[in-house]
């Protein structure tokens, strides 16, 4: 099955830094990777994701991006905001896993105004 | 997401207790699965179940059931709960879109077995 390691578990910034967490895989098949931020006392809710076939994907003030030699990617949230606060999750779908999401352990992200 | 409800929303019970969590879909997806989230481990899946008549088992099954009453209704069942079992219950749903189709998921349930 598949692995998924995420780091850092916490990550601090002031308003406007930037923010980068990491995930690697172990399953060289997996070939989708979402990535979830959840509010306090909210479900997980999708933001990005970037298929095998991608190297990088943009969406406004987040980015992801995807190594699969090192199997590992990362998000990337440029000029952060007090409401980027929350915890974000990577997740890799291993191969033909319909829906089984393998998710990381988590980062709590803090934005400083 | 208000298109995915789960009830309670919060749970106390004691070791020994059956508790069943229910979560509903208004998106009309097929797709619904059940995780737990703990501090430090993220989301596990326990159970997913692809249409009515398909239930298959996740990573951490052991203790837990469900049932797929309908396709907008999977209950989650704890036969006797014990307190390793106290953690954020989610529930999500997919559409038929294939493996890249997005998950949406419910508001949580904490339950805490005393």
């Amino acid at each position: 099955g598949e692995n998924v390691e995420q780091h850092p578990s916490t990550l601090s910034v002031q308003e406007g830094d930037s923010a980068v967490i990491k995930c690697t895989y172990s399953d060289s098949a997996s070939n989708y990777f979402p990535w979830y931020k959840q509010e306090l006392g909210k479900g997980p809710q999708l933001i990005i994701d970037i298929r095998s076939n991608v190297g990088e994907k943009k969406d406004q003030r987040i980015a992801v991006t995807l190594n699969k030699t090192a199997k590992h990617f990362s998000l990337h949230i440029t000029e952060t905001q007090p409401e980027d606060s929350a915890v974000y999750f990577c997740a890799a779908v291993w191969g033909t896993s319909y829906g089984k999401l393998t998710f990381g352990q988590g980062t709590i992200l803090t934005v400083h105004p | 997401d208000a298109d995915v409800t789960q009830t309670p929303r919060n749970r106390i019970t004691k070791t020994g207790k059956r508790i069943m969590l229910e979560c509903s879909q208004t998106k009309g997806h097929d797709r619904m699965y059940w995780y737990r989230q703990d501090p430090g481990l993220g989301l596990r899946l326990i159970y997913y179940s692809f249409d009515v008549k398909d239930i298959n088992k996740g990573e951490i099954s052991d203790g837990y059931s469900v049932s797929r009453q309908a396709q907008a209704k999977f209950s989650l069942s704890l036969e006797s709960a014990i307190p390793n079992q106290t953690a954020l219950y989610f529930c999500a749903t997919s559409g038929q879109g294939g493996h890249t189709d997005t998950q949406y998921f419910g508001p949580g349930t904490r339950l805490t077995v005393l």
